[in-house]
């Protein structure tokens, strides 16, 4: 059974950082592209980043592309999402998901059950 | 403002058919597979079309998707309340080189 889950969340202050983390299990976890995909309350999804199988390409959404950093432990089976220099509107539910492929990002088809993240003083 | 468009609001009887529109662009949902996902307050969004029109294992026939130019569209038939929920498509963007999403669609079966 493919499970993934997510932990790091928190009450941070703007301009804090943290770092996110999704175990992955039930699945050959190296042969598959993971997403960061977020809500904020009450909002839609957003896209946040992606990461390829090997780790080698990675991709951001021009809203956090310099302050949140993607990176995958294929030994591990973890990918993580490193917030820095955090705002008050990047607060929601991140849910990490895994593609369907190896470069595969819009296809998710595995999503975890999320971790909030509240960027407040 | 989602790089693609959706109606905010659907709704229709038990047992009728809906339709839910996706309108985008020639960098993305012009050039690139559409997918589907159904999301249920407080849970996490679920797949429920992939490559503009085929559904994973374990998606009943009643959910259909098409696609024709910069616009797709997800079908419901034989709507029950069980559908109620938020749908939302997306795909990636070429001119973004991100994936995008609609703003999401709710879901009212009268």
């Amino acid at each position: 059974e493919v499970q993934l889950a997510e932990s790091g969340g928190g009450l941070v202050q703007p301009g804090g950082s943290l770092r996110l983390s999704c175990a992955a299990s039930g699945f050959t976890f190296s042969i598959y592209a993971m997403s960061w995909v977020r809500q904020a309350p009450g909002k839609g999804l957003e896209w946040v980043s992606g990461i390829s199988a090997s780790g080698d390409w990675t991709h951001y959404a021009d809203s956090v592309k310099g302050r949140f950093t993607i990176s995958r432990d294929n030994s591990n089976n973890t990918v993580y999402l490193q917030i820095n220099s955090l705002r008050a509107d990047d607060t929601g539910a991140y849910y990490c998901a895994k593609g369907l492929g190896s470069g595969n990002y819009n296809e998710l088809d595995y999503w975890g059950q999320g971790t909030l993240v509240t960027g407040s003083s | 403002q989602s790089a693609l468009t959706q109606p905010p609001s659907v709704s229709a009887a038990p047992g009728q058919k809906v339709t839910i529109s996706c309108s985008g662009s020639s960098s993305n949902i012009g050039t690139y597979w559409v997918s589907w996902y159904q999301q249920f307050p407080g849970t996490a969004p679920k797949l429920l079309m992939v490559e503009n029109n085929k559904r994973p294992s374990g998606i009943r026939d009643r959910f259909s998707g098409s696609k024709s130019g910069t616009s797709a569209t997800l079908g419901i038939t034989g709507l029950q309340t069980g559908d109620e929920a938020d749908y939302y498509c997306g795909a990636w963007d070429s001119r973004l080189g991100a994936v995008v999403f609609g703003g999401g669609t709710k879901l009212t079966v009268l």
